[in-house]
């Protein structure tokens, strides 16, 4: 079975401020880990992919297999990064790519 | 193509009526994934279409779920006899491989 956790509902940072948002997952085969964001009152979106190891806005994220993590880091927060964000994994060659999403964690940037 | 639509965007239904939400997705994406939200949590799994077929079913997805894709295109997931638990946030995404496209959502209450 798969499961994430992102152990903090809410995380407040002030801006300028580094950020990481933790993501734990455990899966016994070979997972492919997504973080998605989703700002108010918009559709939930694909902020990275470990697999393309891309920094978006910004942000970076490592997969970290002997820790199972995933955790989610920007240098310098910013106020427009204020949002729900959500780790998720999908069992690489299932078929299916079904994601699991963990229960979320909310970022308030304090200006 | 301005992503994945969903219809309608609410519905409020009284406890033991029917409701049926369209998705509408990417329109070269031939996977279509249905999924849950209740409040406080990630999105849940419910099932999978890769272009008609619907290959994968969660357990959330009692026998008063229904879903088709008929012609691989848009998808309908059907509520029969509705619950005051079935009250939620359903998501639709698309994908082409494994990146998932989400849709805006259609938010269920059932009174």
């Amino acid at each position: 079975a798969q499961r994430v956790t992102q152990p903090e509902k809410l995380l407040s940072v002030f801006k300028g401020a580094p950020v990481e948002l933790k993501c734990n997952y455990s899966y016994s085969g070979s997972p492919e880990l997504f973080w998605y964001v989703q700002y108010s009152r918009q559709r939930l979106q694909l902020l990275l992919r470990h697999i393309s190891r891309e920094s978006i806005k910004g942000f970076t994220a490592d997969l970290n297999k002997g820790e199972t993590s995933f955790h989610l880091k920007k240098p310098f927060a910013q106020e427009e990064d204020s949002a729900m964000y959500y780790c998720a994994l999908t069992a690489l060659g299932a078929g299916s790519y079904q994601l699991t999403f963990g229960k979320g964690t909310k970022l308030s940037v304090i200006p | 193509d301005t992503g994945v639509s969903q219809n309608p965007r609410h519905k409020i239904t009284k406890r033991g009526q029917n409701v049926t939400f369209r998705c509408d997705p990417i329109s070269e994406h031939n996977r279509l994934y249905w999924y849950r939200q209740t409040l406080g949590q990630g999105p849940e799994f419910l099932t999978y279409f890769q272009n008609e077929a619907q290959l994968e079913k969660s357990r959330l997805l009692s026998d008063r779920f229904s879903a088709e894709r008929p012609k691989g295109s848009f998808s309908t997931l059907e509520i029969q006899r509705t619950e005051q638990g079935d009250s939620a946030m359903y998501l639709c995404a698309s994908s082409y491989l494994d990146t998932q496209y989400f849709g805006p959502g259609t938010r269920l209450t059932v009174l």
